[in-house]
Formats: structure tokens, sequence, C-alpha cells
């Protein structure tokens, strides 16, 4: 998983404000998965996108949260005006092509305070 | 329903014991199974994973034992090591899957191993 990489590694907002956190998966991965592990739970699938797409978003939230991946650039996952239940670890994950393996970055843990 | 249930929540073993890790699912659509193992502070990685046309996959220390007809799969690892020690997680994904990343996770395992 060190072709994935996540930033910031860790990132603290106040509530209300606004949390950005990037994927850069290595050259060629256009498949990126976005994943929420609260703490001591498992990873729940939120959102994939190839470039410029949003191939399924079946597992996010329907207000506050978003994701991009532009043609140019890493992969974004924006929550607006935080609240404490968005603290946990965001991992992505992304894959070169279909039928492949998805790679995990090593997260960034959000904490809302 | 779209749930991977896994058990134990928690594991002891000692060095050069069994560690064995249950897991079941409902949605028989789910074709692909994975194991993950997370140190602290990392991402999942994966160890092993089966596909349900075969009961059985074995790579070095680590064994899947799938039983489609139960809809459970399990994870063994033989002669536990202190580096074996981390979270272990099972996870699923459906026929049709473009790619092996969206996929349902059960809870989680937190095996420790003694020397």
């Amino acid at each position: 998983n060190a072709g994935v990489m996540q930033n910031p590694r860790h990132l603290v907002r106040r509530r209300g404000q606004e949390a950005r956190l990037r994927c850069s998966p290595m050259k060629g991965h256009s498949h990126v998965y976005w994943y929420r592990q609260l703490p001591e739970e498992g990873l729940k699938f939120m959102v994939y996108l190839q470039k410029e797409n949003i191939i399924d978003e079946s597992g996010m939230p329907k207000e506050r949260f978003s994701a991009e991946f532009p043609k140019e650039g890493p992969s974004i996952l924006r929550i607006q005006q935080v609240v404490r239940g968005d603290s946990a670890a965001y991992f992505c994950a992304a894959a070169q092509v279909m039928n492949t393996e998805a790679f995990f970055g090593q997260g960034t843990r959000l904490t809302v305070v | 329903q779209q749930q991977v249930k896994q058990s134990p929540q928690s594991l002891i073993v000692q060095k050069g014991g069994i560690s064995i890790i249950n897991c079941a699912y409902e949605n028989t659509a789910f074709d692909y199974f994975p194991w993950y193992q997370q140190f602290p502070g990392k991402g999942p990685a994966l160890l092993i994973a089966i596909r349900p046309d075969v009961s059985e996959k074995k790579e070095g220390r680590f064994t899947i034992s799938f039983n489609k007809s139960a809809k459970q799969f399990s994870l063994h690892i033989m002669d536990s090591q202190p580096g074996d020690s981390a979270t272990y997680f099972c996870a699923a994904e459906e026929d049709g899957g473009t790619s092996y990343g969206k996929l349902t996770f059960g809870q989680g395992t937190i095996l420790t191993v003694h020397p």
C-alpha cells in the first residue's frame, strides 16, 4: 500500500469547519475507493470514483459529504460543517484496472473537536 | 443484507499456536473473499483471498477455508508469531464488481500473539 499516498495523516477540525482529505494513487491507478473506519469497527465503503466520474456513491452520507477525482491531481473527500460523529479514520484504496486488487493508503485520522 | 459477521472480536494465542478467525455472510452474490491485515496507524493490506470455486487456499502459514453452503469462511494462521499481532478483517465483494475495491468488511479481530 506504499503507492497510495494520503494526506494529511492527521487532521483536527472544530465543529462546523470543512475537512478536505486527499488521496494520490500511483500513476495509472484510475479506480479510487473511499472508506470510513470508526473506532473499533470495520471499514465502511463510501464512494467509488474513476477519473472525472463518480461510479458508485451508495455509501456516502446524503449531506455534507462529497468526493471528486479530477483529471489532474488527487482525489478529494470533502466534509462540510463537520460534527463530532465525523471523527474517524478515512482510507482510500486504488486499483489499476478492472478486476485487480485495490491497495489501501495509510489513512487520514480526522478528529473533530 | 450486505453484512459480513466476524468472530471473535479479540484473540490471544501463544507463539507457535494456531489462530482461527471466522466470518459468515448472507449475500449470495458475494464471490470474492479477501482477508486483510492492519497494523496500528497503517492501512489494511491484503493477506490472502479466495473465490467460491475452491474450498481452501493456502499461502505460507495462512490458509482460508471456505464453506459455500454454510456461507462461512475462516482464516487459519499456523505457527503464529508475535509479528502476526494485528487486526484482521475479512471482507467480501459482489459478483460483477468492476474491481476488487468495493468491499464489505467484517468488524475485525484483534490478534495478540504472546512470545
